[in-house]
């Protein structure tokens, strides 16, 4: 149980282009989905707090603009790196916390996508 | 808000010997306490966790060890084996949770010499 799969796996793109991730709960539902970056050799570092049908948190110095977070289920959530540049190229790795989890702060990780920004 | 320390930042052992990773935390109110595992490229997987009605929880050859009056949790690995190297992420709820949100440690490498 608890399985978060993450499409793509990996994604090369052209600066300046639009790079969309998808992040869904496969066997069960999640009130709250959350993006993070991580670096090489670096902890996690939390993006963006995501809710079904609300806007999404964005954490001190990141761009809302720029990282879209679209959160349409209790099972999906997408986000998008609008016109992405080489600083942009980072290993991005969502969550989800189970509806379950109560006053717990359980998550549960996707598998990464790694983004390479040419 | 809530933050989290994390020591060692690399640690080394024998095969078959003990690991102890060891993370302090500064919200007295915070309730839950995930130790994740990260091979390299790969997601980070919950190994362990405890909540903070307990003081100790064991699976097999993983522990942890929860001090709530000193802020302070531990995780412990015996019989360590050439598999358990990786980078291990300690984690507390940020922000009183009010989100979900969980505050991540550095992480410690650990690695097992055959």
């Amino acid at each position: 149980g608890a399985v978060v799969s993450q499409h793509p796996s990996w994604v090369i793109c052209k600066s300046g282009t639009s790079v969309k991730i998808e992040c869904r709960s496969l066997d069960f539902q999640a009130t709250t989905m959350f993006w993070y970056r991580q670096f090489p050799k670096q902890s996690l570092m939390l993006m963006a707090t995501s809710n079904e049908g609300s806007k999404a948190t964005y954490e001190q110095g990141v761009e809302k603009d720029k990282f879209l977070i679209n959160h349409a289920s209790l099972t999906l959530s997408t986000l998008t790196v609008t016109s992405a540049h080489p600083e942009d190229s980072s290993f991005y790795i969502c969550s989800a916390r189970p509806l379950s989890s109560g006053s717990y702060n359980e998550q549960f990780f996707g598998p990464g996508t790694r983004l390479t920004v040419l | 808000g809530e933050n989290v320390e994390q020591h060692p930042s690399t640690l080394s052992v024998q095969e078959g010997d003990s690991a102890v990773i060891k993370c302090t935390y500064s919200d007295s109110a915070s309730n839950y306490f995930p130790w994740y595992k990260q091979e390299l490229g790969k997601r980070p997987q919950l190994i362990i966790d405890i909540r903070s009605n307990v003081g100790e929880k064991k699976d097999q050859r993983i522990a942890v060890t929860l001090n709530k009056t000193a802020k302070h949790f531990s995780l412990h690995i015996t019989e360590t084996q050439p598999e358990d190297s990786a980078v291990y992420f300690c984690a507390a709820p940020w922000r009183g949770g009010s989100q979900g949100n969980l505050i991540f440690g550095k992480g410690t490498k650990l690695s097992v010499k055959p």
